[in-house]
């Protein structure tokens, strides 16, 4: 099994639309989750930590089930401009005596007019 | 933004070539990072550097060789790559004691042909 597991999609979705991706991991002793956003062709940058209790950003939810070591990002009224790949990262465990960081392979969103 | 830049942004070149690639962090951090991006596949850690010292790697062959002068530079030597070593190199910096909020660079797309 996958340390981080995402569906690559495409995801097409129209503007306006709300869409949510999901997330699984494998290690149940991973610590800290965060979605990276990652353009067509670009560096992946920071989009927000999730956190048990859930969190919010705008237009953007980010939720975090340990039981079922999932999380979640759910987008709502989406924009042409969050088309993106969206990495799903856990942290946890140690690696070389520091925590361990662990992308996903991504999945794709693609908002059409 | 200039936090993380990276040299050369694209890069050819032969089986029998040696170039390096260069990156910079402004940003005050110490630990750096290099990445593999190849398509439909997660990010792969490739090397860690803690205060200039390497504390990961990650399994990746001798024909590739990092060197990080400083906290602030680290450089990726490249030797008698084979093709499929064609993708995009990422950089990233963090804060020692906070790698799940990496910051990355833009990157070079090497082709090796």
């Amino acid at each position: 099994r996958k340390e981080v597991e995402q569906d690559p999609g495409p995801f097409n979705v129209p503007e306006g639309a709300t869409v949510a991706f999901n997330c699984t991991y494998s290690n149940s002793a991973s610590q800290s989750f965060f979605w990276y956003r990652q353009d067509c062709r670009k560096e992946p940058k920071l989009l927000m930590s999730v956190y048990s209790s859930g969190n919010e950003d705008g237009r953007f939810t980010a939720q975090l089930n340990r039981a079922s070591q999932y999380i979640s990002l759910l987008i709502r009224d989406s924009k042409l401009s969050d088309s993106a790949t969206y990495l799903c990262v856990v942290s946890g465990g140690s690696s070389g005596g520091y925590q361990k960081v662990t992308f996903g392979i991504g999945t794709k969103l693609q908002v059409i007019p | 933004e200039t936090g993380v830049t990276q040299t050369p942004r694209h890069l050819v070149m032969g089986m029998t070539n040696k170039k390096s690639l260069k990156c910079e962090q402004h940003l005050g951090h110490n630990a750096m990072y290099w990445y593999k991006q190849s398509a439909k596949k997660p990010l792969e850690l490739m090397f860690v550097y803690n205060f200039k010292e390497q504390t990961e790697n990650n399994s990746v062959p001798s024909r590739f060789s990092p060197e990080c002068p400083n906290s602030s530079h680290l450089f990726l030597h490249l030797h008698t790559l084979q093709p499929e070593d064609s993708a995009l190199y990422l950089c990233a910096s963090s804060p020692r004691t906070n790698r799940q909020q990496q910051f990355f660079g833009p990157g070079t797309r090497l082709t090796v042909l």
